[in-house]
């Protein structure tokens, strides 16, 4: 039972480059969710997808852009990186969107950008 | 604006000690779900528990223990004998309409 997986685990990129994060969950969650994780700030809500279809903005959008390319699969893609963008990165899932549902989440993908 | 305050940064306490954590949320909403999640060494993130804002009885599963108090806006979290694979980073969050806020994190250290 993987639950909610995420590739790649650890990528280094250069300042200006692209990337995607991949997500995927087993668990026919129907939401899901991008955060990045800062030392000593918690996780913040960079974008979430409350269905499949829907997308919308968190709390630190900037930067960033994400597809919710059907119900198991939310990608999250840096057009260029920055430095700032140096996080942890979570993907969840949830059963349903709104408060109520206990969010699951992924291992996390570690991103350095030089 | 939602927001979740975890005064304490850093708790180093002996095996067998209790130990309470402490989390204060600001909301200006009247329904809204508080949670708490571990995060081990490993570096996953455990889902522990959650409450709705109109439930205030307190909970306890084995040696932890949850307090609810909407008059003090306080979610604080009791660990009973706490054991060094307690030590782990705990994580106290807000949710209001996928508008999920997380404090900054309390890290917990038990040593033998």
């Amino acid at each position: 039972n993987a639950g909610v997986t995420q590739t790649p685990k650890f990528q280094v990129l250069k300042t200006g480059q692209s990337m995607t994060l991949q997500c995927a969950q087993d668990m026919n969650h129907n939401s899901m969710y991008w955060y990045r994780q800062d030392p000593g700030m918690g996780l913040r809500l960079i974008y979430y997808s409350a269905s499949e279809g829907t997308t919308d903005k968190g709390e630190v959008p900037n930067g960033y852009n994400v597809s919710r390319l059907n119900k198991r699969e939310f990608s999250l893609r840096l057009e260029s990186a920055a430095p700032s963008q140096t996080s942890v990165y979570f993907c969840a899932s949830s059963t349903s969107g709104g408060s109520r549902s206990p969010q699951h989440f992924g291992d996390g993908t570690r991103l350095s950008i030089l | 604006a939602q927001k979740v305050t975890q005064a304490q940064t850093e708790i180093s306490v002996v095996e067998k000690e209790d130990v309470t954590l402490d989390c204060v949320y600001e909301t200006r909403d009247t329904t809204y779900y508080l949670f708490w999640y571990k995060q081990p060494p490993s570096g996953e993130l455990v889902f522990l528990i959650r409450r709705n804002s109109f439930d205030e009885q307190n909970e306890i599963s084995g040696r932890y223990s949850w307090n609810f108090q909407k008059s003090t806006s306080s979610f604080n979290f009791t660990i009973t004998a706490s054991q060094v694979v307690d030590s782990a980073v705990y994580f106290c969050a807000l949710n209001f309409d996928n508008d999920m806020r997380f404090g900054a994190g309390t890290r917990l250290t038990v040593k033998p």
